[in-house]
């Protein structure tokens, strides 16, 4: 069982608000990611790091930003929210045990904008 | 260029049919993963299976298989004896050749619904 933790599970919020997105997981794993998911949809990689200090965007270019001050937390921050910022956003991480490990999953955040 | 098709869209069967989900990948890349997760209505990806591209052996789990071809570049998904419990949307995920980042690429997803 994958020890990721993603708070809060839902937010509803109003446009303008500074929103961070909490994630933490404690198998001490060096990569770390975030993907944002429409729903019904596939996902899209917005944010990873392969270890403290490294953070690099993902595929979708996003207007949120991350840090990773501490191996085990990988937190999100919308400076902005905006409606279109509307969806679920999904902390995953992986271990460096030789090959391309399994990416272990949060149960994600809905992120609902007004 | 990679990529990830899971041309079935949408799929429904009665409780105890077998239903195969269907998975066929691009790459370049002579060394690759390939995976399937299971996301339920709850909204958590959940890891199935994980299998490099020099093991072409399929696999059986209980209930699941999975049929890896090399020569159609595909990676079915079998499920034997469906249950409600396993409807859910089903995503097929390729990673590339071992690095810093194991970045995943992922199909669009099959949502299987499992009548009673």
């Amino acid at each position: 069982e994958a020890d990721i933790y993603q708070t809060p599970r839902y937010l509803v919020i109003g446009t303008g608000k500074k929103i961070t997105l909490e994630c933490s997981q404690t198998m001490g794993h060096d990569k770390m990611y975030w993907y944002q998911q429409d729903p019904g949809m596939e996902l899209h990689l917005i944010h990873y790091s392969y270890g403290v200090n490294s953070t690099e965007k993902g595929d979708l270019s996003s207007e949120s930003t991350v840090s990773r001050i501490r191996t085990e937390h990988f937190p999100l921050t919308l400076e902005s929210a905006r409606p279109s910022h509307t969806s679920q956003y999904l902390c995953a991480s992986s271990g460096d045990d030789g090959g391309n490990q399994p990416q272990h999953f949060g149960d994600g955040t809905r992120l609902s904008i007004l | 260029a990679q990529k990830v098709t899971q041309a079935q869209t949408e799929i429904s069967v009665v409780e105890k049919e077998d239903v195969t989900l269907d998975c066929v990948y691009e790459t370049r890349d002579t060394t690759y993963y390939l995976f399937w997760y299971k996301q339920p209505p709850s909204g958590e990806l959940v890891f199935l299976i994980r299998r490099n591209s020099f093991d072409e052996q399929n696999e059986i789990s209980g209930r699941y298989s999975w049929n890896f071809q090399k020569s159609t570049s595909s990676f079915n998904f079998t499920i034997t004896a469906s249950q409600v419990v396993d409807s859910a949307v089903y995503f097929c995920a390729l990673s590339e050749a071992p690095g810093n980042t194991d970045k995943l690429i992922f199909g669009t997803g099959t949502r299987l619904q499992v009548f009673p």
